[in-house]
């Protein structure tokens, strides 16, 4: 039972790089999100996808960019990493209708130097 | 703009208490309710939900409940255990993709 997975797990990243955070699920759930959590602060929606082929943006969405290329993938990418982008990123999915409850992976710990 | 709000941010109990955790927002107007246990280090595991038409949820030791005219939600835990120490976070729906998270109660349990 994998569920939610995020690769990789750590990251550290000079400012300036890109790299791509990936988010697989075996549940066949149409839903799938990118949220941030950082200290002090509830998650925060970055992006959200309600299906293969589109995306949308949440609440944060600026500095980041996705891709759902395939139901069961969902893609983070930060194209020119900032420091502010620290973060703990979490993927979750759903089922429809909203309102279903989401599934978490484990995270992903992004520092930024 | 909906405001999420979870008091106490730390609480520390000894093993058997029953407990009761809170969650306050501000806007009524929601879908439904949501707690999660965060473990450290872990992704959020769901624990219970409540559609906007109910008033409780219960699973095992747990029991939520909701009054949205007042804009509450209480999550209560009965005797608690050791393995009950986590973070617990509420998060309430808004709209289809507008889930706003609460910051979150650090439970620990004392044996």
């Amino acid at each position: 039972n994998a569920g939610v997975t995020q690769t990789p797990k750590f990251r550290v990243l000079k400012t300036g790089q890109s790299m791509t955070l990936l988010c697989a699920q075996d549940m066949n759930h149409e839903y799938m999100y990118w949220y941030r959590q950082d200290p002090g602060m509830g998650l925060r929606l970055i992006h959200y996808s309600v299906g293969e082929g589109t995306t949308a943006k949440g609440e944060v969405p600026d500095g980041y960019n996705v891709s759902r290329l395939k139901k069961q993938n969902f893609l983070l990418g930060l194209e020119s990493a900032a420091p502010s982008q620290t973060s703990v990123y979490f993927c979750a999915s759903s089922s429809p209708p909203w309102g279903q409850p989401q599934h978490f992976g484990d995270g992903t710990r992004l520092s930024i130097l | 703009k909906q405001e999420v709000t979870q008091i106490p941010a730390a609480l520390s109990v000894p093993e058997g208490e029953n407990l009761v955790l809170n969650c306050s927002f501000t806007d009524s107007a929601i879908y439904n309710l949501q707690w999660f246990r965060q473990d450290p280090g872990k992704g959020l595991t769901s624990l219970l939900l409540i559609q906007s038409s109910q008033r409780e949820q219960t699973s095992g030791r747990l029991n939520a409940s909701l009054d949205k005219s007042s804009g509450r939600s209480t999550l209560y835990i009965a005797a608690s255990q050791p393995g009950d120490s986590a973070t617990y976070l509420c998060a309430v729906r808004g709209g289809y993709q507008k889930v706003t998270f609460g910051t979150g109660t650090k439970l620990q349990v004392i044996p």
